[in-house]
């Protein structure tokens, strides 16, 4: 149990388009969903926390006008890279805690974006 | 604000040797400290957790973690790795509030020789 999943997994886009990456808990009610941004050999940097029906509480330097979080329902949260640069190229995951164990969050699989 | 030190950026062991991967940590009060493995372009698997209680913790595939309060320190340890241990380590902790955010140690890459 406690699986979450990321949409897409990879994706490329051109500079200046905006892109869309879905975060899903399958079998669990996800109260609370985090974005983390990785850099390539580094750790991960927690970009927002958002709680369902309410907005996303963004980490002190990340762009809420850049990346948009919406977390719509208990099993969906997305993020949206707005006028994406090559500066945004990374990898992005997303992580879900609920009332399956409310200390624990639950990891997605990360989604690569390459921005050219 | 807590914080997490992994102080070894890469660790290098051979198969069937012991392994320990240093975490210390930073929290005014009992934290919650977890253990996370990524193999590249992966995201993170748990491999095991402190909330209370037994202060030697049990994770999955052979894995094990022991919390001391007076070092601050919860390191990881494996008594023989295997090839397929090798990946990225990450150490973090989360305060005890309804789901706290965490926050990663820099990380610990493992390569293991054959």
């Amino acid at each position: 149990g406690a699986v979450v999943s990321q949409h897409p997994s990879w994706v490329i886009c051109k500079s200046g388009t905006s892109v869309k990456i879905e975060c899903r808990s399958l079998d669990f009610q996800a109260t609370t969903m985090f974005w983390y941004r990785q850099f390539p050999k580094q750790s991960l940097m927690l970009m927002a926390t958002s709680n369902e029906g309410s907005k996303a509480t963004y980490e002190q330097g990340v762009e809420k006008d850049k990346f948009l979080i919406n977390h719509a329902s208990l099993t969906l949260s997305t993020l949206t890279v707005t006028s994406a640069h090559p500066e945004d190229s990374s990898f992005y995951i997303c992580s879900a805690s609920g009332r399956v164990s409310y200390n624990e969050q639950f990891f997605g699989p990360g989604t690569r974006l390459t921005v050219l | 604000a807590q914080s997490v030190t992994q102080p070894d950026i890469h660790i290098t062991v051979s198969e069937g040797a012991s392994l320990e991967l240093r975490c210390n940590y930073s929290y005014g009060a009992t934290p919650y400290l977890f253990w996370y493995v990524q193999s590249p372009g992966q995201g993170l698997q748990l491999l095991l957790k402190y909330f209370s209680g037994d202060t030697l913790v049990q994770g999955i595939k052979g894995f094990e973690a022991e919390f001391k309060r007076s070092q601050s320190s919860f390191n990881l340890r494996k008594p023989s790795v295997h090839w397929s241990d090798a990946a990225e380590y990450f150490c973090a902790v989360a305060g005890t509030g309804t789901a706290s955010k965490l926050t990663f140690g820099t990380g610990t890459r493992l390569q293991v020789t054959l």
